[in-house]
């Protein structure tokens, strides 16, 4: 079955960028969405379509794709963020949501 | 105002069946999607399935078909999941979610969720 890989964890400093990458074979063909979720919610869409970014999410998320591979990117990280993020897309045939193993993101 | 609101939390043996709802408001129910999300204790988002409630078109992960149902009441505007026979593996939160458009597969709402506990 298909999959999204997601390195287990991040960690950076407060005012630094965060990058959290997802890796799939159909991610050239299929758009990427990003969620954020905090303890004890649940998970709010901060990216759609690779790189669009949902009214009332603030600029410092962004999103882009490059082949296979597709990246969210947290500039001047505060501790907010603090978080699991996870990457959402489908199969090839799009027939099949598949979300990827999360990312947990840690604010030093 | 978009809301799916969930049914309570759960504490069932394993064997027993179980039904959660999800009712939708604030929009046409039967115009959209909406689909179910498992979260194990301490683990990711796993996708289960999807209902479209104006024809009940109804599509499950390759990972839940066979051991789910999922349906629909359009008069009350309300999805449900089901289980016949409840595991102590079925123990996690489940959330059900709708795409911000008809024909999109990405989720802008959430329910709250709803934490079944299965457990003898």
């Amino acid at each position: 079955s298909y999959e999204l890989t997601q390195p287990p964890s991040v960690s950076v400093s407060p005012g630094q960028t965060a990058r959290i990458t997802c890796s799939g074979d159909a991610l050239p063909k299929q758009y990427a969405y990003w969620y954020q979720q905090k303890p004890g919610q649940a998970p709010v869409l901060v990216i759609y379509k690779d790189s669009e970014r949902p009214s009332g999410i603030p600029e410092r998320f962004s999103g882009s794709s490059s082949g296979t591979t597709v990246t969210l990117t947290i500039s001047g990280v505060q501790a907010e963020d603090e978080a699991d993020y996870y990457c959402q897309s489908a199969d090839s045939s799009g027939t099949n949501v598949v979300f990827g193993g999360g990312t947990k993101l840690t604010v030093l | 105002e978009v809301q799916l609101v969930q049914s309570g939390a759960e504490v069932k043996k394993p064997g027993e069946s179980l039904k959660i709802s999800c009712k939708g408001s604030g929009y046409s129910f039967t115009s959209y999607w909406i689909g179910w999300v498992r979260q194990m204790p301490g683990k990711g988002l796993e996708w289960m399935g999807i209902i479209y409630p104006g024809d009940s078109d109804t599509r499950y992960s390759p990972s839940f078909q066979g051991q789910v149902t999922i349906s629909a009441d359009k008069s009350i505007s309300t999805a449900y999941l089901q289980w016949s026979s409840l595991k102590a593996s079925d123990t996690a939160m489940y959330y059900c979610v709708r795409p911000r458009n008809g024909g999109d597969n990405y989720f802008d709402y959430w329910g709250q969720g709803t934490l079944v506990t299965v457990s003898s």
